[in-house]
């Protein structure tokens, strides 16, 4: 079983939808979670962090559930700049950090 | 402006061929680290290193080396590429650990034939 899951798309939706991502990770020592945006052939950048209590970046809401050991990133209003790919990402110590393998985007308009 | 700076972006060499490619960041980050990315694999960790002078392995450190003789630089070497080396490789860095924003290299796309 890897350590980070991701199911990997491609999600297919129209502009304004609003969609959700899961994650699952194996570690239940992880400590810190994050969700990077990647776009075709460029580097990864940060989307946002993940906090316990869960956070909210304008369209974008990112929440924790420690129990079951998976974060999710819900985007809401989506928008044609939205399509990338979207990597689940878990540290479980100050040095170990644990990539997902991507979960596709698009939005059709 | 801050950011990680890899060199080449774009390599194609032989079988046996020594390489390295070199990453810089501006940023006085104490973390470094190398990934590689392959189709549905995802970023798999290569090397790391929390400061200078020292270094680990990631995920994936056979047929690599890496050092770290001062904060900004990051070099990846490739001794005897082989084919199984060809990927697309990121640089990252970020202050302290992993539990910080990774800032990455805009990326080395590597052909070893």
């Amino acid at each position: 079983r890897k350590e980070v899951e991701q199911d990997p798309g491609p999600f297919n939706v129209p502009e304004g939808a609003t969609v959700a991502f899961n994650c699952t990770y194996s570690n239940s020592a992880s400590q810190s979670f994050f969700w990077y945006r990647q776009d075709c052939r460029k580097e990864p950048k940060l989307l946002m962090s993940v906090y316990s209590s869960g956070n909210e970046d304008g369209r974008f809401t990112a929440q924790l559930n420690r129990a079951s050991q998976y974060i999710s990133l819900l985007i809401r209003d989506s928008k044609l700049s939205d399509s990338a790919t979207y990597l689940c990402v878990v540290s479980s110590s100050a040095s170990k950090i644990i990539f997902g393998s991507g979960t596709r985007l698009s939005i059709r308009p | 402006e801050a950011q990680v700076t890899q060199n080449p972006r774009y390599l194609i060499t032989v079988t046996g061929k020594k390489l390295t490619v070199t990453c810089s960041q501006n940023m006085n980050h104490e973390y470094m680290s190398w990934y590689r990315q392959d189709p549905g694999l995802g970023l798999r960790q290569i090397y790391y290193s929390m400061n200078v002078e020292v270094t680990d392995k990631g995920d994936v450190p056979e047929g690599y080396k890496v050092s770290r003789k001062e904060k900004r630089n990051f070099p990846l070497i490739l001794e005897s590429p082989s084919p199984n080396q060809t990927s697309l490789y990121f640089c990252a860095s970020s202050f302290a650990g992993t539990d910080r924003e990774a800032f990455f290299g805009q990326g080395t796309r590597l052909t070893v034939v």
